[in-house]
């Protein structure tokens, strides 16, 4: 199974900062992978997919780059809704997996 | 719109089995893959398997092979997840789901998300 490991566990910030989580698979898939945001109680929202591809009504502060093993979402000026656990994800061969997440928190 | 509607709360005894519903609506229910997620409370996503619901194909993740069985009735639109020789562990929500769009795209819609409990 494709291993995805997720850096920072945990990150505080306060509004307008910009935040970059890493995540890094352990071995390449390519660009498959997709970012999800998921508050408490709700099921996962996809933000991102193929790397960088931003999802139909998620707001452009949301970007994704990176592919084989490296990856990163970075969301430019963090808004007040936008304080969640992000999950990265590998699609590129099942079983698909997922990052233990990070929980963006208030600083 | 796409919605994913599943099945209630279920409180089951280890050793039991628990089967989860999944009804689609909004699209044609045998053109794509339904996938099931599951999560335990404060834990990460754990991706279960998946089933073509046109042909009825399936493949499961190795750590549920023997004990998961998803199946369909497309009269219904439905999809189920039958999960057996349930233990304390298996105590999460699960979750269904569907690819944005055909081939090439992750999960983009969701189920509401089911609580499995399992205790004694």
């Amino acid at each position: 199974d494709i291993q995805m490991t997720q850096s920072p566990s945990t990150l505080s910030a306060s509004v307008g900062d910009r935040v970059t989580i890493t995540c890094r698979a352990n071995q390449s898939i390519s660009s498959w992978l997709a970012w999800y945001q998921q508050k408490p109680g709700k099921a996962p929202n996809l933000l991102i997919y193929k790397a960088s591809t931003l999802e139909s009504g998620v707001p452009s502060r949301f970007s994704g780059s990176g592919s084989g093993t490296e990856f990163t979402l970075t969301i430019s000026s963090l808004q007040p809704d936008d304080f969640a656990t992000y999950c990265c994800q590998q699609y590129n061969s099942y079983p698909w997996t997922f990052g233990q997440g990070t929980k963006v928190e208030i600083k | 719109q796409v919605q994913l509607v599943q099945s209630g709360a279920e409180v089951k005894k280890p050793g039991a089995s628990v089967k989860v519903s999944c009804q689609a609506s909004g699209y044609t229910f045998t053109s794509y893959d339904i996938n099931w997620v599951r999560q335990a409370t404060g834990q990460g996503l754990e991706w279960m398997g998946w089933m073509n619901p046109n042909s009825g194909n399936t493949g499961y993740a190795q750590k549920f092979q023997g004990r998961i069985t998803i199946t369909r009735n497309t009269s219904i639109n439905t999809a189920y997840m039958e999960l057996s020789s349930l233990r304390s562990e298996d105590t999460a929500v699960y979750y269904c789901a569907r690819r944005v769009a055909a081939g090439g795209t992750p999960l983009g819609y969701w189920g509401q998300g089911t609580l499995v409990t399992v205790s004694s």
